[in-house]
This record gives C-alpha cells, sequence and structure tokens, in this order.
C-alpha cells in the first residue's frame, strides 16, 4: 500500500505570494491532517479534515486554509506568506481521527525570502 | 504554558543500554501518540495509547491516565534508534506537542 504523499517536496516563495501544498492520504483513510514544524515552535496543529469536513484547526491565522477532496486528498493554502511561514509542513492520513494511528508524508519544505 | 512536557531534551547513550524517555501532559486526553523523526524531517508513529501498556519490538509505552504521564522504553538500544521522539496528545479539538528528545546512542 503506497504511503502518504506532498507534493513539491520543496518550494521557495516570496514575502506576500500565495502557495498551495498538497497531499494524497493512503488508501482508505479518510483523516487528513497538517503540521507546521519550525526549529522555534516545533510541532504545530494546523488542521483536520474529514470527509471533506474541516473538523479542527489549530491556533493559526486565517491566511492558512485547507480543504479535502471527495477522494480524501487535501490541499492547504498560505496566503499573504510572511517570512516566518518558512517551516517543514506535513500532513498525516489516519482511518478517522487524531485517536487513530497518524500516517505522515514526507513534508513539504517551504522557504520564504 | 506547554501542555505536554519532556524531558531529558538531550539524551546519550552507549548501545545496548535501556532508556526512558517521559512525557507528562497538563490536558484531558483522548490518546497520546509517541513519533519518531529522523534527521530530514520523516516522521514515524510508534504508539498511539489511551490506557495501559503497549509493546513493539524493543519498544514498549506505557500510560498513567490518573497522573497523566506516559513513558516510552526502549531496550538493548542501538545507534539506529538515535533520532528524535516526540510525545503529542489529541485533546477536544486540538493536538499538541511536545518539544521532543533528541537520542544519540554510541556504538
Amino acid at each position: 500500500k503506497a504511503g502518504v504523499t506532498q507534493t513539491p517536496r520543496y518550494l521557495i516563495k516570496t514575502r506576500g505570494q500565495q502557495v498551495t501544498l498538497s497531499c494524497s492520504p493512503i488508501s482508505g483513510h479518510r483523516s487528513v491532517s497538517w503540521y507546521q514544524q519550525t526549529p522555534g515552535q516545533g510541532l504545530q496543529f494546523l488542521f483536520e479534515y474529514f470527509s471533506e469536513t474541516q473538523r479542527n484547526k489549530g491556533n493559526f491565522p486565517g491566511r492558512f486554509s485547507g480543504r479535502q477532496f471527495s477522494n480524501s486528498r487535501s490541499e492547504m493554502n498560505v496566503s499573504t506568506l510572511e517570512l516566518g511561514d518558512s517551516a517543514l509542513y506535513l500532513c498525516a492520513s489516519s482511518l478517522g481521527a487524531r485517536y487513530y494511528e497518524q500516517y505522515f508524508g514526507p513534508g513539504t519544505r517551504l522557504t520564504v525570502t | 504554558k506547554n501542555e505536554v512536557e519532556q524531558s531529558p531534551q538531550n539524551l546519550t547513550a552507549q548501545e545496548g543500554e535501556f532508556i526512558t524517555i517521559n512525557c507528562s501532559y497538563s490536558v484531558g486526553i483522548s490518546a497520546l501518540h509517541w513519533l519518531q523523526q529522523h534527521p530530514g524531517g520523516g516522521i514515524v508513529s510508534l504508539f498511539m495509547l489511551s490506557s495501559g501498556k503497549k509493546k513493539h519490538g524493543r519498544l514498549i509505552a506505557t500510560i498513567n491516565i490518573q497522573e497523566k504521564h506516559s513513558s516510552l522504553h526502549i531496550t538493548a538500544s542501538h545507534p539506529r534508534d538515535s533520532a528524535v521522539y516526540i510525545c503529542a496528545v489529541a485533546s477536544g479539538n486540538q493536538f499538541y506537542f511536545g518539544t521532543g528528545t533528541s537520542l544519540t546512542v554510541i556504538p
């Protein structure tokens, strides 16, 4: 069974631009969660989607948004990029929710200049 | 305020040693996860616990709900166990992470 895939793996953007990251979950998984990892803040929860609905959201500004499609693939979007948005963005899929085992993708390394 | 605290932050062990990493949390939880992150960023889920104890190979995870504490034990440590170990808890509609324990196992 194929693992969680994320595209692109690396991305360089300029302040003020927007970016869209993609996550394809393991086949059969209906929940996708997104996380941000930075050296200063560590791992932080962004949001969780289940069956195309956002179920939970972390403490991030509205510039961070996401969606999930009917095939469970998910995208996250960051608008008006700031230097502090430079991070590793990880998605994880699971059968149900955060109390199910999470399977992580390799991440997208975003650099904002 | 950190909802999840891990100790120690850094740990160096000789190959073969028994290792314990601790995690304390201050919120009510529905589940606790132990994650392993190798250099390069990839994260692997080791355990998901809501009570009791789980064992997988040389790894053992325990949780005490009353004391809000969990431990990850590695028996007969090996250099390939060198990684960052992260404790995370699912609480309400949030998911909180510890800052991680960086483990180095020396041959």
